[in-house]
């Protein structure tokens, strides 16, 4: 069964510089897909980034990037010139690939960033 | 476009007694998730239907819990009769076929048992 781990329980980090947050997973399927999510304070689960793991190319939305390490099946976020918003639950979840139908989706336990002003 | 729609928001309900959750997935969307978040146990699938059929009910927790989507665009999860450590947050998500969907979730009903 695929399994998702996210090692850092807590992060925390300044407003305006960068920070990792780690995520690593087992499968075997060599075709799958990768999603960061956030969940702020209000609760709301929100989708910042995907990547599809055929695609060797790291997947950027404005200040988020990830690093995507398929041989080491590791899938990191980056926040870049970190604000206040971005605090909250972090969650990174795994999907094997679907033709037609949703799959489900494996999720890590979560970090929980806080950024100090 | 509407999100995923759950309500109610929160539920407040004495033990013994019977909760039902509604949800209405995004229109077009073939896939209905329906998740329970708590401190202990993060984020854990209970059901998933596609096509409105149920696929995995394997994280069902127990008899008590029943879910049911009688069309694509209503869903329902009933605990009867419901305990205290059925407090919890539930989220309803739902995505559409093909290629790497993601999910979209409503924004959950935060349920306490007395």
């Amino acid at each position: 069964a695929q399994t998702v781990t996210q090692s850092q329980p807590e992060m925390s980090v300044q407003e305006a510089e960068t920070v990792t947050l780690s995520c690593t997973y087992d499968t075997s399927e060599s075709d799958y897909y990768l999603f960061w999510y956030k969940q702020p304070p209000s609760r709301q689960m929100i989708l910042v980034i995907r990547q599809e793991a055929y695609k060797q190319q790291n997947a950027t939305e404005n200040r988020f990037s990830v690093n995507f390490q398929k041989a080491a099946k590791s899938f990191s976020l980056k926040i870049s010139d970190s604000q206040l918003g971005d605090a909250a639950m972090y969650f990174c979840a795994y999907s094997p690939p679907s033709d037609n139908y949703g799959q489900n989706f494996v999720f890590g336990p979560g970090t929980r960033l806080s950024v100090l002003p | 476009d509407a999100g995923v729609i759950q309500s109610p928001r929160h539920e407040v309900t004495e033990m013994g007694q019977e909760v039902t959750l509604r949800c209405k997935p995004i229109s077009g969307h073939n896939s209905l998730f329906w998740y329970r978040q708590t401190m202990m146990r993060g984020l854990e699938l209970l059901i998933y239907f596609n096509n409105n059929v149920p696929i995995d009910d394997s994280g069902m927790p127990e008899d008590r819990f029943s879910a049911k989507m009688p069309n694509a665009s209503f869903s329902t999860l009933k605990i009867q009769p419901s305990e205290p450590r059925d407090s919890a947050v539930y989220f309803c998500a739902s995505s559409r076929r093909g290629g790497p969907q993601p999910q979209h979730f409503g924004d959950g009903t935060r349920l306490s048992i007395l």
